[in-house]
């Protein structure tokens, strides 16, 4: 069984600094990935960024980085210089052997101007 | 390169109706996911094909529910007969299995009201 915990159901940031949204994990297997997708108010799921449980180093892409911490079992999206078109709602996911995405409950960030 | 194609984008169907779904994966892509999102479950799979098999329906919800993959390039999901229950987004997602990062692609979704 898999599970993704996103404690954060709602945060707000100044545009330009950085934000940090939170996520958890828990899985049996030893070799699984970790994801992230926006889902802006338009409804549509979109590819972040992605983490292996073996890869040595965090994944970044672009102003997006994931702090992983396996031994914590956390995921975390940092966002760096945020802009006001990344006001969406942010999810975490897993997915191992099975290859399914489990999905967390979401975080909604909002960029403030 | 286009992504994964669904239809319709929205649905309206009265409650007892049959609806059919559809979804195009990405070319080249071997597996295949149908979602559903509602506020009260967030976000949960249905079912997975992997070359076309289904692999995994554990998430069907009941018997109303179908899904078939007649080929690597489309694949349908049926509701028959529909409930007011059922109204939700679907979405379909597609993956390349087997290069290790397996990351599965999204697509628009169909919004689909049971009235």
């Amino acid at each position: 069984a898999q599970k993704i915990t996103q404690t954060q159901p709602g945060m707000f940031v100044q545009e330009k600094e950085a934000v940090t949204l939170d996520c958890t994990y828990d899985t049996s297997d030893p070799s699984y990935g970790l994801f992230w997708y926006k889902q802006p108010s338009s409804g549509e799921m979109i590819f972040l960024i992605y983490q292996g449980s073996y890869d040595q180093q965090n994944a970044t892409e672009g102003r997006y980085s994931l702090n992983f911490q396996k031994a914590r079992k956390s995921a975390n999206l940092v966002i760096s210089a945020s802009q006001l078109g990344d006001s969406a709602m942010y999810f975490c996911a897993v997915a191992g052997s099975a290859r399914q995405l489990t999905f967390g409950s979401g975080t909604q960030l909002t960029v403030l101007p | 390169d286009a992504g994964v194609i669904q239809s319709p984008r929205h649905e309206v169907t009265e409650m007892g109706q049959e609806v059919t779904l559809r979804c195009k994966p990405i070319s080249g892509h071997n597996s295949l996911f149908w979602y559903r999102q509602t506020m009260m479950r967030g976000l949960e799979l249905l079912i997975y094909f992997n070359n076309n098999v289904p692999i995994d329906d554990s998430g069907m919800p009941e018997d109303r529910f179908s899904a078939k993959m007649p080929n690597a390039s489309f694949s349908t999901l049926k509701i028959q007969p529909s409930e007011p229950r059922d109204s939700a987004v679907y979405f379909c997602a597609s993956s390349s299995t087997g290069t290790g990062k397996e990351t599965q692609y999204f697509g628009p979704g169909t919004r689909l009201l049971v009235l």
